[in-house]
Protein backbone atom coordinates (compact mmCIF):
# COMPACT_ATOMS: atom_id res chain seq x y z
CA UNK A 1 0.00 0.00 0.00
CA UNK A 2 1.39 3.28 -1.19
CA UNK A 3 -0.67 5.57 1.16
CA UNK A 4 -1.98 7.06 -2.13
CA UNK A 5 -5.84 6.52 -2.04
CA UNK A 6 -7.79 6.85 -5.29
CA UNK A 7 -11.57 6.78 -5.43
CA UNK A 8 -13.48 5.57 -7.20
CA UNK A 9 -11.52 2.36 -8.79
CA UNK A 10 -13.82 1.79 -11.53
CA UNK A 11 -16.09 4.44 -13.41
CA UNK A 12 -18.34 3.31 -16.04
CA UNK A 13 -20.09 6.37 -17.94
CA UNK A 14 -21.72 7.60 -20.90
CA UNK A 15 -19.77 9.41 -24.09
CA UNK A 16 -20.84 13.39 -23.29
CA UNK A 17 -21.10 12.87 -19.62
CA UNK A 18 -18.59 14.49 -16.87
CA UNK A 19 -16.94 12.67 -13.61
CA UNK A 20 -14.40 13.35 -11.08
CA UNK A 21 -11.77 11.10 -10.02
CA UNK A 22 -10.42 11.83 -6.47
CA UNK A 23 -7.10 11.37 -4.86
CA UNK A 24 -5.90 11.75 -1.52
CA UNK A 25 -2.25 11.79 -0.71
CA UNK A 26 -0.08 10.20 1.54
CA UNK A 27 0.45 11.87 4.83
CA UNK A 28 2.71 15.33 4.46
CA UNK A 29 2.93 15.30 0.21
CA UNK A 30 2.39 18.79 -0.42
CA UNK A 31 2.66 17.67 -4.45
CA UNK A 32 -0.20 15.28 -6.56
CA UNK A 33 0.43 14.45 -9.90
CA UNK A 34 -2.35 13.19 -12.18
CA UNK A 35 -1.39 10.42 -14.99
CA UNK A 36 -2.94 9.09 -17.50
CA UNK A 37 -2.52 5.32 -18.78
CA UNK A 38 -4.30 4.07 -22.72
CA UNK A 39 -3.30 1.59 -24.43
CA UNK A 40 -2.66 4.06 -27.24
CA UNK A 41 -0.68 6.93 -25.72
CA UNK A 42 0.88 4.96 -22.91
CA UNK A 43 1.42 6.53 -19.73
CA UNK A 44 1.47 9.86 -19.76
CA UNK A 45 1.91 12.74 -17.57
CA UNK A 46 -1.55 15.09 -17.30
CA UNK A 47 -1.00 17.92 -14.26
CA UNK A 48 1.16 18.47 -10.84
CA UNK A 49 -0.11 20.59 -8.18
CA UNK A 50 1.30 21.36 -5.14
CA UNK A 51 0.19 23.21 -2.09
CA UNK A 52 -2.57 23.79 -3.67
CA UNK A 53 -1.03 25.75 -6.73
CA UNK A 54 -0.81 24.20 -10.23
CA UNK A 55 2.78 23.49 -10.43
CA UNK A 56 3.28 22.16 -13.96
CA UNK A 57 0.84 20.85 -16.66
CA UNK A 58 1.22 18.35 -19.23
CA UNK A 59 -0.22 16.64 -21.82
CA UNK A 60 -3.94 17.73 -20.24
CA UNK A 61 -7.07 18.18 -22.67
CA UNK A 62 -8.79 21.03 -22.05
CA UNK A 63 -12.09 19.19 -21.70
CA UNK A 64 -9.98 17.58 -18.36
CA UNK A 65 -9.17 19.87 -15.22
CA UNK A 66 -7.89 19.46 -11.68
CA UNK A 67 -7.39 21.31 -8.18
CA UNK A 68 -5.99 20.54 -5.42
CA UNK A 69 -7.94 21.15 -2.19
CA UNK A 70 -6.79 22.94 1.58
CA UNK A 71 -6.60 19.33 2.80
CA UNK A 72 -4.37 18.75 -0.19
CA UNK A 73 -6.39 16.30 -1.70
CA UNK A 74 -6.85 16.63 -5.27
CA UNK A 75 -9.49 15.88 -7.94
CA UNK A 76 -9.46 15.50 -11.74
CA UNK A 77 -12.80 16.57 -13.66
CA UNK A 78 -13.13 15.05 -17.14
CA UNK A 79 -15.51 16.55 -19.16
CA UNK A 80 -17.85 15.92 -22.35
CA UNK A 81 -16.23 12.33 -22.42
CA UNK A 82 -15.63 10.85 -25.48
CA UNK A 83 -14.65 6.50 -25.67
CA UNK A 84 -11.24 7.72 -26.10
CA UNK A 85 -11.09 8.78 -22.64
CA UNK A 86 -11.24 5.26 -21.32
CA UNK A 87 -8.18 4.91 -19.57
CA UNK A 88 -6.41 4.00 -16.28
CA UNK A 89 -6.06 7.44 -14.80
CA UNK A 90 -3.10 7.40 -11.87
CA UNK A 91 -2.56 9.75 -9.10
CA UNK A 92 0.89 10.10 -7.32
CA UNK A 93 1.70 11.92 -4.42
CA UNK A 94 5.42 13.09 -3.42
CA UNK A 95 7.19 14.68 -0.28
CA UNK A 96 7.87 18.78 -0.04
CA UNK A 97 11.24 18.27 -0.29
CA UNK A 98 13.13 18.28 -3.40
CA UNK A 99 14.17 14.91 -4.63
CA UNK A 100 11.69 12.67 -3.42
CA UNK A 101 10.18 9.50 -4.77
CA UNK A 102 6.59 9.84 -6.07
CA UNK A 103 4.04 7.41 -4.56
CA UNK A 104 1.09 6.34 -7.41
CA UNK A 105 -2.25 5.05 -6.19
CA UNK A 106 -3.68 1.97 -7.64
CA UNK A 107 -5.50 3.67 -10.06
CA UNK A 108 -8.80 4.62 -11.49
CA UNK A 109 -10.58 3.12 -14.37
CA UNK A 110 -12.29 4.91 -15.91
CA UNK A 111 -14.82 3.22 -19.49
CA UNK A 112 -16.58 5.44 -21.76
CA UNK A 113 -19.57 3.81 -23.19
CA UNK B 1 11.29 18.12 -25.36
CA UNK B 2 12.03 14.91 -23.72
CA UNK B 3 11.33 11.63 -25.09
CA UNK B 4 11.96 7.77 -23.88
CA UNK B 5 12.41 4.47 -26.04
CA UNK B 6 12.00 1.43 -25.18
CA UNK B 7 12.17 -1.01 -28.25
CA UNK B 8 11.43 -3.82 -26.15
CA UNK B 9 7.62 -4.56 -26.11
CA UNK B 10 8.19 -7.95 -24.29
CA UNK B 11 10.73 -10.57 -23.08
CA UNK B 12 10.97 -13.83 -21.56
CA UNK B 13 13.15 -15.15 -18.72
CA UNK B 14 13.36 -18.37 -17.25
CA UNK B 15 13.38 -18.44 -13.12
CA UNK B 16 17.16 -17.99 -11.68
CA UNK B 17 18.08 -16.76 -15.40
CA UNK B 18 19.09 -12.88 -15.87
CA UNK B 19 16.96 -10.71 -18.19
CA UNK B 20 18.50 -6.92 -19.02
CA UNK B 21 15.69 -4.62 -20.18
CA UNK B 22 17.17 -1.49 -22.70
CA UNK B 23 15.89 2.26 -22.86
CA UNK B 24 17.31 5.28 -24.29
CA UNK B 25 16.35 8.44 -24.08
CA UNK B 26 16.69 12.00 -25.68
CA UNK B 27 17.41 15.18 -23.73
CA UNK B 28 19.41 18.68 -23.69
CA UNK B 29 19.91 18.30 -20.22
CA UNK B 30 22.65 18.03 -18.62
CA UNK B 31 21.25 16.95 -15.23
CA UNK B 32 18.25 14.94 -14.61
CA UNK B 33 16.64 12.06 -12.99
CA UNK B 34 16.42 8.05 -14.60
CA UNK B 35 13.52 5.49 -13.37
CA UNK B 36 12.52 1.98 -13.32
CA UNK B 37 9.26 1.34 -12.22
CA UNK B 38 6.88 -2.16 -12.56
CA UNK B 39 3.58 -2.46 -12.71
CA UNK B 40 2.50 -5.93 -11.91
CA UNK B 41 -0.99 -7.02 -12.73
CA UNK B 42 -2.42 -5.57 -9.47
CA UNK B 43 -1.41 -2.40 -11.65
CA UNK B 44 0.13 -0.71 -9.05
CA UNK B 45 3.36 1.62 -10.03
CA UNK B 46 6.42 0.59 -8.13
CA UNK B 47 9.69 2.28 -8.20
CA UNK B 48 12.83 -0.19 -8.92
CA UNK B 49 15.29 2.02 -9.16
CA UNK B 50 16.90 5.19 -10.39
CA UNK B 51 19.95 6.98 -11.03
CA UNK B 52 21.03 10.39 -10.90
CA UNK B 53 22.35 11.60 -14.05
CA UNK B 54 25.29 13.30 -12.43
CA UNK B 55 26.86 10.04 -10.50
CA UNK B 56 28.70 7.75 -12.87
CA UNK B 57 27.91 4.96 -10.68
CA UNK B 58 25.33 2.86 -12.04
CA UNK B 59 23.14 2.22 -9.36
CA UNK B 60 21.61 -1.26 -8.06
CA UNK B 61 18.76 -2.63 -5.93
CA UNK B 62 19.47 -5.68 -4.31
CA UNK B 63 18.80 -8.28 -7.54
CA UNK B 64 18.23 -5.13 -9.73
CA UNK B 65 20.44 -3.12 -11.32
CA UNK B 66 21.19 -0.47 -14.54
CA UNK B 67 23.82 0.39 -17.15
CA UNK B 68 23.72 4.15 -17.46
CA UNK B 69 25.86 5.53 -20.59
CA UNK B 70 24.92 9.00 -20.51
CA UNK B 71 26.82 9.77 -23.17
CA UNK B 72 25.31 7.86 -25.04
CA UNK B 73 21.49 8.08 -23.48
CA UNK B 74 21.35 4.27 -22.33
CA UNK B 75 19.43 3.40 -19.61
CA UNK B 76 19.33 -0.42 -19.38
CA UNK B 77 17.69 -2.46 -16.69
CA UNK B 78 19.33 -6.06 -15.56
CA UNK B 79 17.46 -8.36 -13.07
CA UNK B 80 19.18 -10.87 -11.92
CA UNK B 81 18.09 -14.31 -10.68
CA UNK B 82 14.58 -13.90 -11.90
CA UNK B 83 11.74 -14.67 -10.09
CA UNK B 84 7.79 -15.31 -10.72
CA UNK B 85 7.54 -12.07 -9.14
CA UNK B 86 9.18 -10.46 -11.24
CA UNK B 87 6.94 -11.17 -13.63
CA UNK B 88 5.31 -7.51 -14.96
CA UNK B 89 5.47 -4.60 -16.98
CA UNK B 90 8.46 -2.33 -16.47
CA UNK B 91 8.48 1.25 -17.25
CA UNK B 92 11.94 3.48 -17.64
CA UNK B 93 10.94 6.94 -17.10
CA UNK B 94 12.95 10.53 -17.15
CA UNK B 95 12.48 13.09 -15.01
CA UNK B 96 13.45 16.56 -14.36
CA UNK B 97 16.01 17.66 -11.57
CA UNK B 98 12.97 19.65 -10.21
CA UNK B 99 10.36 17.17 -9.65
CA UNK B 100 10.83 13.12 -9.39
CA UNK B 101 7.10 12.99 -9.79
CA UNK B 102 7.00 14.83 -13.72
CA UNK B 103 7.72 11.51 -15.45
CA UNK B 104 8.18 11.03 -19.07
CA UNK B 105 7.53 7.49 -19.47
CA UNK B 106 8.76 4.77 -22.17
CA UNK B 107 6.22 2.49 -23.90
CA UNK B 108 7.49 -0.76 -21.40
CA UNK B 109 8.52 -3.66 -22.38
CA UNK B 110 6.62 -6.97 -20.45
CA UNK B 111 8.66 -8.96 -18.68
CA UNK B 112 7.18 -12.74 -18.55
CA UNK B 113 9.15 -15.61 -16.30
CA UNK B 114 9.24 -19.57 -16.66
CA UNK B 115 9.61 -21.92 -14.25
Amino acid sequence: DSGVTQTPKHLITATGQRVTLRCSPRSGDLSVYWYQQSLDQGLQFLIQYYNGEERAKGNILERFSAQQFPDLHSELNLSSLELGDSALYFCASSAPTVNTEAFFGQGTRLTVV
Amino acid sequence: AQTVTQSQPEMSVQEAETVTLSCTYDTSESDYYLFWYKQPPSRQMILVIRQEAYKQQNATENRFSVNFQKAAKSFSLKISDSQLGDAAMYFCAYSPTDSWGKLQFGAGTQVVVTP
